[in-house]
């Protein structure tokens, strides 16, 4: 049962660089979300989707793009990563019924540092 | 705005003592409110929800919460603490926002959770 899997799970990468963060998930979850984790702040979310094809902006969507071409996958993207965006990221996916009873399933995280 | 407060950053409990984790939450009404696990190095794993109905909620391991609506309260409980509950344990509330598939949730700051031999 792998659930939702993300890749990779380390990068280090220097400013201005890009990268490109992978989400799966087997569930045939319809939402999809990526949040980051910071000390004494929770998680915040970054951007979500509520079906292949569509996109949304969360809580904190500056730096960021995202894509979700299949159902499965949910990619985001750092296209000119700062130093403020070292964190850990959260991938997570629900069922369209759960969005509102809060289950989530949550990846291990990836770990990114800029340097 | 919405908000979820987990007033303390740790808490320490002796194995065997009971265990308390406190959060509130702000908004008026019925809320829809989580509790979250998360163990070292791992994604958070769902814990038990509040939804409706009986005040005192049932979870994973043993946890329980109890929902106070006049004290807009939703404390997590076990009644005896293991080593192996140490983590860090975070708080949630839903946010509606309008639209039936965009509830987001509001989460708390997290509070660690130290279980002492």
């Amino acid at each position: 049962n792998a659930g939702v899997t993300q890749t990779p799970k380390f990068r280090v990468l220097k400013t201005g660089q890009s990268m490109t963060l992978l989400c799966a998930q087997d569930m045939n979850h319809e939402y999809m979300y990526w949040y980051r984790q910071d000390p004494g702040m929770g998680l915040r979310l970054i951007h979500y989707s509520v079906g292949e094809g569509t996109t949304a902006k969360g809580e904190v969507p500056d730096g960021y793009n995202v894509s979700r071409l299949k159902k499965q996958n949910f990619l985001l993207g750092l296209e000119s990563a700062a130093p403020s965006q070292t964190s850990v990221y959260f991938c997570a996916s629900s069922y369209r019924t759960s969005g509102r009873t809060g289950e989530l399933f949550f990846g291990e995280g990836s770990r990114l540092t800029v340097l | 705005a919405q908000s979820v407060a987990q007033p303390e950053d740790q808490v320490n409990v002796a194995e065997g003592n009971p265990l308390t984790v406190k959060c509130t939450y702000s908004v008026s009404g019925n809320p829809y409110l989580f509790w979250y696990v998360q163990y070292p190095n791992r994604g958070l794993q769902f814990l038990l929800k509040y939804i409706t109905g009986d005040n005192l909620v049932k979870g994973s391991y043993g946890f329980e919460a109890e929902f106070n609506k006049s004290q807009t309260s939703f404390h997590l409980k076990k009644p005896s603490a293991l080593v192996s509950d140490s983590a860090l344990y975070f708080c949630a509330e839903v946010q509606t926002q309008g639209v039936d598939s965009n509830y987001q949730l509001i989460w708390g700051a997290g509070t660690k959770l130290i279980i002492k031999p």
